[in-house]
């Protein structure tokens, strides 16, 4: 059974930094390309970030290029998400997802539950 | 970036088809999906590659894709239908996932 789960969310002041992990169970991530999204209180889904199969390259949504970085440990079957400068607008709920691009099309299969991540003073 | 447009929500009585739109540009040729996501949950695969269902989404659901507009088709809705719905493409000129701004589907 495939199983995404987040932790390492919590409460940080602006211009702090955390740590998300995603541990994959269930396939391995070093064959599926892994996604951050987040969705702020009471809006819309927002893609972060996406590490591809290869781990070759990271992508990023501008808003937190050069402040998050994605990376992998195939070891560990685990993705994480290294967020700095953190801002209040970066308040969200952050979910890890397989992208799945076997059929030739990519779309978003599984996903965590989410993990809150609350930027405050 | 390719940008998704769908109706903030939709109101549909029981047992009705309720019908939700994204649009964007020229998005018949290209692969549509589409997600529920319920209070307090995480989003869901409801449909992909347009047409296609996962395992255990039920036949109510389809979909189609033509010209400027893809629709997600939920026939005899229920209470329990309601959500918020969000398609999704790949952006192939940045090369990421591109979500539209959601769906409010409200069963009155």
């Amino acid at each position: 059974e495939v199983q995404l789960v987040e932790s390492g969310g919590g409460l940080v002041h602006p211009g702090g930094s955390l740590r998300l992990s995603c541990a994959a169970s269930g396939f391995s991530v070093s064959i599926y390309s892994m996604n951050w999204v987040r969705q702020a209180p009471g809006k819309g889904l927002e893609w972060v970030a996406y590490i591809r199969r290869e781990a070759s390259e990271e992508y990023y949504v501008d808003a937190v290029t050069g402040r998050f970085t994605m990376s992998r440990d195939t070891a560990k079957n685990s993705v994480y998400l290294q967020m700095s400068s953190l801002r209040v607008e970066d308040t969200a709920v952050y979910y890890c997802a397989r992208l799945n691009h076997f059929s030739g099309s990519r779309r978003l299969d599984y996903w965590g539950q989410g993990v809150l991540v609350t930027v405050s003073s | 970036s390719y940008v998704l447009t769908q109706p903030p929500s939709v109101s549909v009585a029981p047992g009705q088809t309720a019908r939700i739109t994204c649009g964007g540009n020229n998005i018949g040729i290209r692969t549509v999906h589409w997600y529920r996501q319920k209070p307090g949950q995480a989003p869901v695969l409801v449909l992909y590659d347009d047409t296609d269902r996962p395992s255990g989404i039920p036949e109510r659901f389809s979909g189609s894709n033509s010209g400027n507009t893809a629709t997600l088709a939920i026939s005899r809705v229920e209470a329990g239908d309601e959500a918020d719905f969000y398609c999704q493409v790949w952006d192939v000129s940045s090369d990421h996932v591109v979500f539209g701004g959601g769906t409010k589907l409200t069963v009155l």
